[in-house]
């Protein structure tokens, strides 16, 4: 079966920090992976999605990246953080073929002070 | 961008009583998917519809994809505690590799 991992689970950071979130999906091959933001109460808000290694689409443009260097991880990253980056970011995944649904990790609480 | 809109915001009712939440769009949808979400968590695969008409259960829970394809609906009987959550729709377009969400249906349950 698959399964998908964030970490960490928890993040508290400073202003201007640099942030590195990490995902990784195990049972299955070249999947789509989905980075999302959730404001507190809110929906899902999509940020990136990579159909493929090196294959990054942007939907919002904002202060994070994000990379996929092998086929199974997906890391969001920002060089210098803004208070407004705060949020629940949540990773996600699914089949590479036509109409699949996606499948969520249990997010990251990411809190700037 | 495009948007589902989703109804209720939110629903306060008894336990033991039936809920029903709905997402519309005007465009139209060749998925749709309901999730839950428990606080402090990733949302939750409930049910997958794929064809217009399509009428599918996962015990207590019932969904349908609109006619049109351009609305479902979620029905959950005989609520219990554990259903408390924010539910959400999703849908998808073509050969999209990307989901429409709506805003969540917020559900709280009384004892």
């Amino acid at each position: 079966s698959q399964t998908i991992h964030q970490w960490p689970a928890t993040l508290v950071q400073p202003v201007g920090s640099p942030l590195s979130l990490e995902c990784t999906v195990e049972g299955t091959s070249n999947p789509n992976l989905y980075w999302y933001r959730q404001a507190a109460g809110r929906g899902l808000q999509l940020l990136f999605y990579s159909v493929g290694i090196g294959q990054i689409s942007s939907e919002v443009p904002q202060n994070l990246s994000a990379s996929r260097p092998q086929d199974r991880q997906f890391i969001l990253s920002s060089k210098k953080l803004l208070l407004s980056d705060s949020g629940f970011y949540l990773c996600a995944w699914s089949r590479s073929t036509r109409i699949q649904p996606q499948h969520f990790g249990d997010g990251t609480r990411l809190s700037i002070l | 961008g495009q948007q589902l809109n989703q109804s209720p915001q939110s629903m306060f009712i008894q336990e033991g009583e039936d809920v029903s939440m709905n997402c519309t769009s005007s465009s139209i949808f060749n998925t749709w998917l309901w999730y839950k979400q428990d606080p402090g968590e990733g949302p939750v695969l409930l049910i997958a519809l794929y064809k217009a008409g399509e009428l599918t259960s996962n015990g207590r829970l019932t969904a349908q994809f609109g006619i049109t394809r351009k609305d479902s609906f979620l029905n959950i009987s005989a609520s219990i505690p554990s259903d408390v959550g924010i539910y959400f729709c999703a849908g998808q377009q073509g050969g999209a590799q990307k989901l429409v969400f709506g805003q969540g249906t917020r559900l709280t349950i009384n004892p």
